[in-house]
């Protein structure tokens, strides 16, 4: 089982750019979960899924989206890139109420 | 509304004694799990420890344990012979509501 992967590892975006994060998980786990972790702080939760075709907003939804089309993948789509989405994004999937299991991470710049 | 919190911002131990790491919550459950994760250097979440809320005993993994007072709503890490790697930001969580919610975390710092 490779886990939960993440790509890319590392980008750069410039101001107004658009990018997906993408995340696949091969634990067949029914939730899905993205974070963003900025320097110093701890994680805030941007969306999750409980199953495909359902997502809700977390705490920070704002210029993110996201879509769950099959349960393996949940991708992370940044619209008109701004400097205060520089930040770590973790992507992260769990067995309903269980332990999450975490991705490791894309650290994204803009500038 | 579930709330975690860590009151120790930082934390720093000798080389081989322990530590005991803070955390408290807030919920009206009565059945649920509470977790404590890793984040060292690298930035990888790692999961170190769980405790189910219906089982007295508290969990242990080597040498990390926690006391888990359910009527009082604490979870604390204990950390023994604390050893170099163990360097790195703790996080308390606690699932409610389809999502885990975060402590503010607690960075610990092994001197040699």
């Amino acid at each position: 089982n490779a886990g939960v992967t993440q790509t890319p590892k590392f980008r750069i975006l410039k101001i107004g750019q658009s990018m997906t994060l993408q995340c696949t998980q091969d634990m067949n786990h029914n939730y899905m979960y993205w974070y963003r972790q900025d320097p110093g702080m701890g994680l805030k939760l941007i969306y999750y899924s409980v199953g495909a075709g359902i997502t809700d907003k977390g705490e920070v939804p704002n210029g993110y989206n996201v879509s769950r089309s099959t349960t393996e993948d949940f991708p992370l789509r940044l619209e008109l890139a701004a400097p205060s989405q520089t930040s770590v994004y973790f992507c992260a999937s769990s067995y309903a109420y269980n332990e999450q299991f975490f991705g490791p991470g894309t650290r994204l710049t803009v500038l | 509304a579930q709330t975690v919190t860590q009151s120790q911002p930082e934390m720093s131990v000798q080389e081989a004694e322990t530590v005991t790491l803070s955390c408290t919550y807030d919920t009206s459950e009565s059945d649920y799990y509470l977790f404590w994760y890793k984040q060292p250097p690298s930035r990888q979440m790692i999961l170190v420890i769980r405790q189910e809320a219906y089982k007295q005993q508290n969990a242990t993994e080597n040498r990390f344990s926690v006391n888990f007072q359910k009527a009082a709503k604490s979870f604390s890490l204990k950390i023994s012979d604390s050893q170099l790697g163990d360097a790195a930001m703790y996080f308390c969580a606690y699932p409610g509501n389809e999502k885990l919610t975060f402590g503010t975390g607690t960075r610990l710092t092994i001197i040699p």
